[in-house]
């Protein structure tokens, strides 16, 4: 079947420091690969997606990279801000009008 | 906002009360979803409408009771619960073509069961 796995959080990290949260998937085909981002006391946000291998995802100042032979889909920043205080949420969508699947989830805590 | 639009917010409500959670999208979507989303759990898939029809229900207790009256609106009519039926409720909607856009959720209703 199909899945998503996360780093565990949370993850404790200074400011201006550079975040990476890993993401693994398993699933048949080519699916599409997404972050959402969820800040406290909201839903969850669209931050970035990817389509096709080797596609890269980019929005405020994250990325994330297709890596179809080792199925991953890391999240970084390489300087990261208070404000990024947050959940984020690695998903995937296995077919073109298949549901999400999501992961678990990791906090991220960013400290002045 | 997000173009899903989620209320109450807030919702308070004793185990013998009957209340409603509201859903309302206005983007055009054809599919909405409603997940439950408890602390230090994942994300639990509670129903999935695609064209106002049911076409998921994962092993939710019938004191949840989903209604989709039109491909705009979404409701999830509550009774009888308990209190670990105390989460934050998320409505979500996509359009056909999950894997090029995603999904757009709500706000969510944080509910507490007392």
């Amino acid at each position: 079947g199909n899945s998503v796995t996360q780093m565990e959080g949370p993850v404790t990290l200074s400011e201006e420091a550079f975040l990476t949260i890993n993401c693994t998937y398993t699933a048949t085909g080519y699916p599409s690969l997404f972050w959402y981002v969820q800040y406290p006391g909201e839903g969850l946000q669209l931050l970035l997606k990817a389509t096709k291998a080797d596609d890269k995802g980019s929005n405020k100042g994250f990325e994330a990279t297709y890596r179809k032979e080792t199925t991953s889909f890391h999240l970084e920043k390489g300087s990261v801000q208070v404000s990024d205080s947050a959940v984020y949420f690695c998903a995937i969508s296995p077919r073109s009008w298949g549901k999400l699947q999501f992961g678990a989830g990791t906090q991220v805590v960013v400290t002045p | 906002e997000t173009g899903v639009t989620q209320t109450p917010r807030h919702l308070v409500m004793g185990m013998t009360n009957k209340k409603s959670l509201k859903c309302e999208q206005h983007l055009g979507h054809n599919a909405m979803y409603w997940y439950k989303q408890s602390a230090k759990k994942p994300l639990e898939l509670m129903f999935v409408y695609s064209l106002e029809e049911r076409v998921e229900n994962n092993s939710v207790p019938s004191r949840f009771s989903p209604e989709c009256p039109n491909s705009s609106h979404l409701f999830l009519h509550l009774h009888t619960l308990q209190p670990e039926d105390s989460a934050l409720y998320l409505c979500a909607s996509s359009p056909f073509g999950v894997a090029i856009y995603g999904y757009t959720f709500g706000s969510g209703t944080r509910l507490t069961v007392v």
